[in-house]
């Protein structure tokens, strides 16, 4: 069965910092690895995603994705206090099955 | 902008109730999910639904019974609710991208 964990559990950085966060699983023949946003009393919000081995760019948002580590990172450029929220990683695992870790709670002060 | 639609917001019942959530999703998605989220955040996936066909059920107890009338349309239903229910249902829709509804809070006293 596939695990998901994250860390830090969370992280107060000051605005315009770059903040860097981290995924492993456990299962390299996953298909997807998400990230998603969630502030609180919302549902959570898929920002970016990443199947290959390498990495994506978004705007102010940059995925890694090494599998043969089983590894994942997403780092977040000049953050902003809007950015404050919690960053879940997803793994996508086929067949409409998704397995997300307890994400990591991030606070970005003005 | 909201696309998926749960109700109610809040929810509160004794235990051995009997409760139902609906969601509703105007994205015309074939996929719709229902995940648990606990107090510390953790999100489970419940069921999964591809064009009206259960595909996942996770080891949820019995208790729990998904109903779908069509695609855009995935209620779920507990029979005699317990105090471990407590919990944020969330309901989502995808075609790739999962988008998810704000979620409905239960409280079981």
């Amino acid at each position: 069965q596939e695990k998901v964990q994250q860390s830090p559990e969370s992280l107060i950085v000051p605005e315009g910092a770059m903040v860097s966060l981290n995924c492993s699983f456990s299962d390299s023949a996953s298909q997807s690895i998400w990230w998603y946003q969630q502030h609180p009393g919302k549902g959570p919000k898929a920002l970016i995603s990443i199947f290959s081995n390498g990495n994506k760019k978004e705007g102010r948002l940059t995925v890694y994705l090494n599998r043969a580590s089983l590894h994942v990172s997403l780092h977040i450029k000049d953050s902003q206090p809007s950015d404050s929220a919690v960053y879940l990683c997803a793994v996508h695992t086929g067949n409409y099955k998704y397995v997300f870790g307890a994400g990591t709670r991030l606070k970005v002060i003005a | 902008e909201t696309a998926v639609f749960q109700t109610p917001n809040y929810h509160v019942t004794q235990v051995g109730n009997e409760v139902s959530f609906n969601c509703k999703q105007t994205l015309g998605h074939d996929t719709m999910y229902w995940y648990k989220q606990d107090s510390k955040k953790l999100l489970k996936i419940m069921f999964s639904y591809n064009n009206k066909q259960l595909i996942v059920n996770e080891t949820v107890p019995r208790r729990f019974s998904p109903q779908s009338s069509d695609k855009a349309h995935l209620n779920l239903r507990i029979k005699s609710v317990e105090p471990e229910d407590s919990a944020v249902y969330l309901c989502a829709s995808s075609q790739d991208t999962q988008y998810f509804g704000p979620g409905t809070r239960l409280l079981v006293l």
